[in-house]
């Protein structure tokens, strides 16, 4: 079957770094994406990877390797705006999203 | 911006209600989607569709059905509405991708309460 994993829960504190993990196992595979989703508001995405290697786009890093199933998004610089829940998603071959149930980020001052 | 918009944040309705839940977006997005999201789950998607008058089953289509009349409208319609329906609801579109798959925008959701 097809399945996504990623933590439940994380705490960081604020200006620190975190990552987040996420493994997935697909029939086919055709890129990862994560959105961050702030309580009751809509997941706005935050970076696609289909090819191996490190994406950064200012605080937030998104990495891919694509033989061990695995990515992480790597936040750095915390600020309390970035508590939220934050979704891995994997395209499979018939280009349909498989959705991890997502990992809620707590930030401590 | 992409502006998803759904017809309403909070909703409550009866057991064995027809209800009906609306998105707009006005992108001139081919795709649209519907899923919903429940604690401790992923997005579990419903039903989508690539083009107006086309629909496709999504993981859990049943006891919805879906209306695409016009390009930037996707309805959600819930028959005969059960508890288990309790749920927020979320629209989604994108545009369809060339090599780089475009993400879908979501809309805010609707939190669907059934009693």
């Amino acid at each position: 079957g097809q399945n996504i994993d990623q933590p439940t829960e994380m705490t960081a504190t604020e200006g620190a770094i975190v990552q987040i993990n996420c493994t997935y196992q697909t029939s086919g595979f055709n890129g990862l994406f994560w959105y961050q989703q702030h309580a009751g508001e809509a997941p706005t995405f935050l970076s696609y990877n289909v090819l191996d290697g490190l994406e950064e786009k200012g605080r937030f890093s998104s990495f891919l390797s694509r033989s061990k199933g695995y990515s992480y998004l790597l936040l750095k610089e915390l600020q309390m705006k970035d508590s939220a829940s934050y979704l891995c998603a994997a395209l499979d071959s018939n280009y349909q999203l498989i959705w991890g149930a997502g990992t809620k980020l707590i930030i401590k001052p | 911006d992409v502006k998803v918009t759904q017809s309403s944040r909070y909703l409550v309705k009866r057991t064995g209600e027809k209800v009906f839940l609306e998105c707009v977006q006005d992108m001139d997005h081919e795709n649209m989607f519907w899923y919903r999201q429940d604690p401790g789950l992923g997005l579990r998607l419903i039903y989508f569709s690539y083009d107006v008058k086309m629909k496709e089953k999504g993981d859990i289509p049943e006891g919805y059905s879906v209306s695409r009349e016009k390009k930037e409208r996707f309805s959600l319609i819930l028959e005969s509405a059960s508890t288990n329906q309790t749920s927020m609801y979320l629209c989604a579109s994108s545009s369809p991708g060339q090599g780089y798959q475009q993400p879908q925008h979501f809309g805010d959701g609707t939190r669907l309460s059934i009693l």
